[in-house]
């Protein structure tokens, strides 16, 4: 079956420090990958998809992505974390069910921002 | 350009009564599903709609059912209301003729069974 694995559950890093959220997905087919974050009692913003071509892509907020495919992850970065990005952070799958098209997420990672 | 909405915000029901949540999609957009996102994990898809039938479920029980109206906005229905089924309800919205399997999120409606 398919899944996808964040194995960061909390993640804290100081302001102005560089962030890697790690995702690693199990998928028969070359995969449509999201990242999405969720501020506190907020609904799912995406931040950036990969569907094909270019493995990174770039996203709002200063955030990307890499996708590798010989390592199944699709690790999201940014090279320096402001306050405002303290949110919890879900890596997920697009698949096909039936004729619909639905996503797998991961269980997320908390990100925490020291001043 | 209106995005996804959902109403209630809240909401607080006892065990065993039914509970009516609410979804209008984003401008343009024909398909709603439905996330089932309890504490501390992430969102589980519950079904989709399309042209008003459902499309796809996910692994939870008939006591969740839907509806799609001819405008696309969406209901999805909750009986006989477990302790369990206490989690935020997540809205996504898509096109199904985009290609592609990006959804756009609603709020969300908090609902606490007691």
């Amino acid at each position: 079956a398919q899944s996808v694995t964040q194995p960061d559950i909390h993640i804290t890093v100081s302001e102005g420090a560089s962030l890697e959220l790690r995702c690693n997905y199990s998928y028969g087919a070359t995969p449509y990958l999201f990242w999405y974050v969720q501020s506190p009692g907020q609904g799912l913003q995406l931040l950036l998809k990969y569907f094909s071509g270019d493995t990174l892509v770039q996203g709002i907020k200063g955030f990307e992505a890499e996708f590798k495919r010989s390592q199944s992850s699709f690790n999201l970065r940014k090279p320096s974390v402001h306050w405002s990005d303290a949110a919890e952070y879900f890596c997920a799958v697009g698949l096909r069910a039936g004729s619909a098209r639905q996503l797998t997420f991961g269980s997320g990672t908390q990100l925490t921002v020291l001043p | 350009d209106a995005g996804v909405t959902q109403s209630p915000t809240h909401l607080i029901k006892t065990r065993g009564q039914q509970v009516t949540l609410r979804c209008s999609p984003k401008s343009g957009h024909d398909t709603v599903s439905w996330y089932q996102q309890a504490l501390g994990q992430g969102p589980q898809f519950i079904f989709q709609y399309y042209e008003e039938e459902e499309r796809q479920r996910g692994n939870f029980p008939d006591r969740f059912s839907g509806h799609q109206f001819p405008n696309y906005s969406s209901e999805l229905n909750v009986n006989a209301l477990l302790l369990g089924d206490s989690a935020l309800y997540l809205c996504a919205s898509s096109l199904a003729g985009g290609g592609t399997y990006e959804q756009y999120f609603g709020p969300g409606t908090r609902l606490t069974v007691t």
